[in-house]
């Protein structure tokens, strides 16, 4: 079956611009989970959607934001962007809650 | 909320020496705790997982322990080999309705 895909793959955006991500879970797959990963700081939690609804949040401003369609698809969306959101973004799908977490492979995001 | 530290931040063994890997969790309530391997360019991949009434698992030449009363578990890698060399990251759960919580990943490299 296919994996989770993430577009776009590769991301430059200019100061004060805002971004859309998209991520297609696994087919089945409800709930959504979205990272910022930066070197030496890991994998930071955004925020996860579980059918549609926002069941955890991070500690991230309100620029970031997202959201889940009927069909588990999921956005997230970035406001007024500034040179520190500049980091690879991944989201993650899981069938339950307790089961192996899925990668997709990340949106590149390069703010300049 | 739950907080899962990682140490070392880097780590270089010898082909054929082993590789240990320790990681902190503050809630004494997780009970899921899986880890992932991130190679170079690509995204997170889940290697191993245990979960809270389990105390040890294998997986040929990884293993992955727990202890519950220190709150800690730990990554094993036995004849450690160059295709080993990666960032891992460990993680947690506390129920099932709040998201994995990372460590800050271990890069991992394999001299051979």
């Amino acid at each position: 079956k296919a994996g989770v895909t993430q577009t776009p793959r590769y991301l430059i955006k200019t100061r004060g611009q805002q971004v859309t991500l998209s991520c297609s879970p696994i087919s089945g797959h409800r709930s959504v989970s979205w990272y910022q990963q930066t070197p030496g700081q890991g994998l930071q939690f955004l925020f996860e959607y579980f059918s549609e609804t926002q069941r955890n949040k991070g500690n991230f401003p309100g620029r970031f934001s997202g959201r889940q369609f009927s069909n588990s698809r999921s956005e997230m969306n970035v406001s007024t962007l500034e040179l520190g959101d500049s980091a690879l973004y991944l989201c993650a799908s899981s069938l339950a809650a307790n089961t192996e977490a899925f990668f997709g492979q990340g949106t590149r995001l390069t703010v300049v | 909320g739950e907080n899962v530290e990682q140490h070392p931040s880097t780590l270089s063994v010898q082909e054929g020496d082993s590789a240990v890997i320790k990681c902190t969790y503050s809630d004494s309530a997780s009970n899921y705790f899986p880890w992932y391997k991130q190679e170079l360019g690509k995204r997170p991949q889940l290697i191993i997982d245990i979960r809270s009434n389990v105390g040890e698992k294998k997986d040929q030449r990884i293993a992955v322990t727990l202890n519950k009363t220190a709150k800690h578990f730990s990554l094993h890698i036995t004849e450690t080999q160059p295709e080993d060399s990666a960032v891992y990251f460990c993680a947690a759960l506390y129920s099932g309705n709040t998201p994995l919580v990372f460590g800050k990943g271990t890069r991992l490299s394999v001299i051979a």
